[in-house]
């Protein structure tokens, strides 16, 4: 089956910690997202991803960290700079451009705590 | 700024009946419009969408129309079932630049009651 896995679903952080999240999809998808979830916030874009060795900042980027060197993985690293870290992360991916809304697939989310 | 606005945080509805889930936008530049439905500590699922160009389109139990001029947009679940029952996101996204990445509302929870 094709989806998306996130990795560890459940993390808890010391603070000054940094923590990685993997996020790794078989669906041949070209761009890849992070997104986090507040409660009352929505989903927020952290980082996106269009293509491979490629990414863009999101509107809360800062305090995190990702990489693309593979198309089918795009981990998020929180490092201690980011002030708020607890919080749902989501990862998405779609294929990017052509016609037609870009429909995003998401993964079942990591649940941060920083202790 | 919060470009998608979802003014209401939750809605009751009984079991049978419609329920109209109400979405405004600021950026005249969203060309796409679509609908995710999210479980607790779950991946939001996408739903439908909606290309600008349109004021309908429909799915089954589920459809969303557009009225451009206002910047609004409502997802309407008719008969409304208990499985429902979640958190509904409307989202937007411009057809060019930003990666496409989804611009979200803050959510409105719904809760189908039998």
């Amino acid at each position: 089956d094709g989806g998306i896995t996130q990795s560890p679903k459940y993390l808890f952080r010391k603070e000054g910690q940094n923590v990685t999240l993997s996020c790794e999809q078989n669906l041949n998808h070209d761009a890849m997202y992070w997104y986090r979830q507040d409660p009352g916030q929505g989903l927020r874009l952290i980082y996106y991803s269009q293509i491979v060795n490629d990414f863009q900042k999101g509107d809360i980027a800062e305090g995190y960290s990702v990489s693309r060197e593979k198309k089918e993985s795009f981990p998020l690293t929180v490092t201690s700079a980011q002030k708020n870290p607890t919080a749902f992360y989501l990862c998405a991916s779609s294929n990017r451009g052509g016609s037609g809304a870009n429909v995003l697939t998401f993964g079942a989310g990591s649940r941060l705590t920083v202790l | 700024d919060q470009q998608v606005k979802q003014n209401s945080p939750s809605l009751s509805v009984q079991e049978g009946r419609i329920s109209i889930l109400n979405c405004d936008y600021t950026n005249s530049m969203f060309d796409y419009f679509l609908w995710y439905k999210k479980y607790p500590a779950e991946g939001p699922t996408f739903l439908i969408s909606i290309s600008s160009i349109k004021d309908k389109n429909e799915d089954g139990r589920f459809t969303v129309f557009l009225n451009k001029s206002a910047k609004h947009l409502s997802l309407h679940i008719v008969p409304s079932q208990p499985g429902d029952s979640a958190v509904y996101f409307c989202a937007a996204t411009p057809n060019s630049n930003s990666g496409y990445a989804l611009n979200f509302g803050k959510g409105t929870s719904l809760l189908v009651t039998p």
